[in-house]
């Protein structure tokens, strides 16, 4: 099961780009990399997954370079509402025994 | 709005109450799930269920009893629970099982006094 390392917390302004970097060393073959965002007392919300190189969405992007070792979610012109914890995961493709971990996360904080 | 909702949204109940939070998911999905979010603690998976069936149970105390009637709906019966019980629960669903993604509620905040 791979393990992920984040930041524990970051701290940004609005208008910057913020960028959130997920270590995965021993991600297997046929694993995704998640990405979920959680408000204060709400449930994680899914941003966007990826397998390798570079995704995007109406919300955030995601780079995985060709080892796969990493990932980095970026996140545009943040505004006061992206402060929020964001969890990164790694997801096989077929379940099986997988129990999703969600970790600690990175908090995000964006001061005006 | 995930498609998935919970009520209570709070609950606070004395230790030798019994309760039940429940969950209903409206996206057609055959997984469910509990979780429990204490305080600046990680989120911990409770049970899961595909198809009805509960495939999970990650060692939690037999205070906390799930029910899924069918595939729409999750409850999660509380009794004789204790302080450190006081959490955020959430209740999730996915498409099929582990692995897929996976869909929130807002949760139900506990508080056990």
């Amino acid at each position: 099961l791979a393990k992920t390392t984040q930041p524990i917390s970051m701290d940004s302004y609005e208008g910057q780009e913020v960028n959130i970097t997920c270590s995965h060393n021993n991600i297997a073959t046929n694993d995704y990399i998640t990405w979920y965002q959680q408000f204060p007392s709400q449930g994680p919300r899914f941003i966007i997954q990826g397998y390798k190189t570079k995704v995007t969405n109406e919300v955030a992007s995601l780079f995985i370079p060709a080892d796969r070792k990493s990932s980095t979610l970026s996140l545009p012109r943040v505004s006061l509402s992206d402060t929020a914890v964001y969890y990164c995961l790694v997801v096989p493709r077929q379940g099986g025994s997988y129990i999703p971990t969600f970790g600690r996360g990175t908090s995000l904080i964006v001061h005006p | 709005e995930t498609g998935v909702t919970q009520t209570p949204r709070h609950l606070v109940m004395g230790m030798t109450n019994k309760k039940s939070l429940k969950c209903e998911q409206h996206l057609g999905h055959n997984a469910m799930y509990w979780y429990k979010q204490s305080a600046k603690k990680p989120l911990e998976l409770m049970f899961v269920y595909s198809l009805e069936e509960r495939v999970e149970n990650n060692s939690v105390p037999s205070r906390f009893s799930p029910e899924c009637p069918n595939s729409s709906h999750l409850f999660l019966h509380l009794h004789t629970l204790q302080p450190e019980d006081s959490a955020l629960y959430l209740c999730a669903s996915s498409q099929e099982g582990l692995g897929e993604t996976q869909y929130f509620g807002p949760g139900t905040r506990l508080l056990v006094l």
